[in-house]
């Protein structure tokens, strides 16, 4: 168990919806880092935020956004979905933001979009 | 650009075989991270080892053991005396530049048979 909690586990909905992924980092970790697994894409970085600031973006459409709490947990809103957005979403965290920490995943939300 | 290629998609071998799983890396950071993680069935990401562009010492912890040359731009990983709990998807990940965000290969399946 990493300390990193993500909900729901999985969700399954339709194309055009929106749905919200959720993400609580390890106690003390400051920085939450979001990934997507998909067979086409493999696993990419989606985006970082540090402390409740945006510190990095990746390969994130402009349907997605994310923001950070300033409990420190984040959430990835997804929306206008497409068939593509399905796969493994995963947060990971960090105790700080720069190169070389190591980051610790959760468990992964799966989304499937039908 | 920084890119991670790990050439073996799959790889099967028999119990107690030991084998190598290839990673080579390209970047222009003279600071930078090197990560291995697990993917086993259940699907979540577990962390290996972490490794620094400066240190190219190389690791043994267990059965498992890492080779890193930065001549060659590669950072492998052997499990010796392979066991079936060893089956799962291995990641290589490169991490450098102004941020900590993980630049992952596309994995190789590794496949004990008993």
């Amino acid at each position: 168990d990493s300390g990193v909690t993500q909900t729901p586990k999985h969700l399954i909905t339709a194309t055009g919806q929106r749905v919200t992924l959720r993400c609580s980092p390890r106690s003390g970790d400051l920085s939450v880092y979001w990934y997507q697994q998909s067979l086409d894409q493999g696993l990419q970085f989606l985006i970082q935020y540090y402390n409740g600031e945006e510190r990095a973006k990746g390969n994130i459409l402009e349907r997605f956004s994310a923001q950070q709490f300033p409990d420190l947990h984040s959430e990835l809103n997804l929306s206008s979905l497409e068939l593509g957005d399905s796969a493994l979403y995963f947060c990971a965290s960090s105790v700080g933001a720069e190169v070389g920490y190591e980051q610790f995943f959760g468990p992964g939300t799966r989304l499937t979009v039908l | 650009a920084q890119k991670v290629t790990q050439a073996q998609t799959e790889i099967s071998v028999v119990e107690k075989e030991d084998v190598t799983l290839d990673c080579v890396y390209e970047t222009r950071d003279t600071t930078y991270y090197l990560f291995w993680y697990k993917q086993p069935p259940s699907g979540e990401l577990v962390f290996l080892i972490r490794r620094n562009s400066f240190d190219e010492q190389n690791e043994i912890s267990g059965r498992y053991s890492w080779n890193f040359q930065k001549s060659t731009s590669s950072f492998n990983f052997t499990i010796t005396a392979s066991q079936v709990v060893d089956s799962a998807v291995y990641f290589c990940a490169l991490d450098g530049g102004a941020t900590n965000k993980l630049i992952f290969g596309t994995g190789t399946l590794l496949a004990v048979q008993p």
